[in-house]
């Protein structure tokens, strides 16, 4: 069936440091893929996006490459700041007749400390 | 004000109880969702919308229901709560089947 699997947390980086979050895909098809961002409290926030294989999603300083060879869609940042401690969503939209939907990846704990 | 706006914020009630939840929206979207976050499963869909006519169900809809009072309103209920329906609840909207979805801030629900 169709679904997401990310990296499970919580993960903990000192400021400044690498991060990768892992997050592979099935689905029949080409799905557009997202990452979501969740602050303590609040809804859902769209991070970056990319709708066809080989494209590369960025906004502020993160990325992820869409690889259809791998089916993933890693997220990456060069250099973490303590305001990025959130919970990240790896997604897939997929079709339902004339309708498409998000099937969500269960969601990675972020924390970064000073 | 926010675009997406859901109330009540936080809800305690008892088994059994019948349950609203509501939704309204000021970014015109024709799309609208309902969606429960559980720790470790990430977000379910419940139902979606494209108009006031069309209700679908989504991933987990039994025990629930969706009314699409306008396009900027769109309510969940809760016929009788029972306590596996804690969670928290969010609504979304979108422009586009493709496009990106815009939530609210949530709804935590405790079903005692």
């Amino acid at each position: 069936g169709n679904s997401v699997t990310q990296m499970e947390g919580p993960v903990t980086l000192s400021e400044e440091a690498f991060l990768t979050i892992n997050c592979t895909y099935t689905a029949t098809g080409y799905p557009s893929l997202f990452w979501y961002v969740q602050y303590p409290g609040e809804g859902l926030q769209l991070l970056l996006k990319a709708t066809k294989a080989d494209d590369k999603g960025s906004n502020k300083g993160f990325e992820a490459t869409y690889r259809k060879e791998t089916t993933s869609f890693h997220l990456e940042k060069g250099s973490v700041q303590v305001s990025d401690s959130a919970v990240y969503f790896c997604a897939q939209s997929l079709s339902s007749g004339s309708a498409r939907q998000l099937t969500f990846g269960s969601g990675t704990q972020l924390t970064v400390l000073p | 004000d926010a675009d997406v706006t859901q109330t009540p914020r936080n809800r305690i009630t008892k088994t059994g109880k019948r349950i609203m939840l509501e939704c309204s929206q000021t970014k015109g979207h024709d799309r609208m969702y309902w969606y429960r976050q559980d720790p470790g499963l990430g977000l379910r869909l419940i139902y979606y919308s494209f108009d006031v006519k069309d209700i679908n169900k989504g991933e987990i809809s039994d025990g629930y229901s969706v009314s699409r009072q306008a396009q900027a309103k769109f309510s969940l209920s809760l016929e009788s709560a029972i306590p596996n329906q804690t969670a928290l609840y969010f609504c979304a909207t979108s422009d586009l089947w493709t496009g990106p979805q815009h939530f609210g801030d949530g709804t935590r629900l405790s079903i005692l």
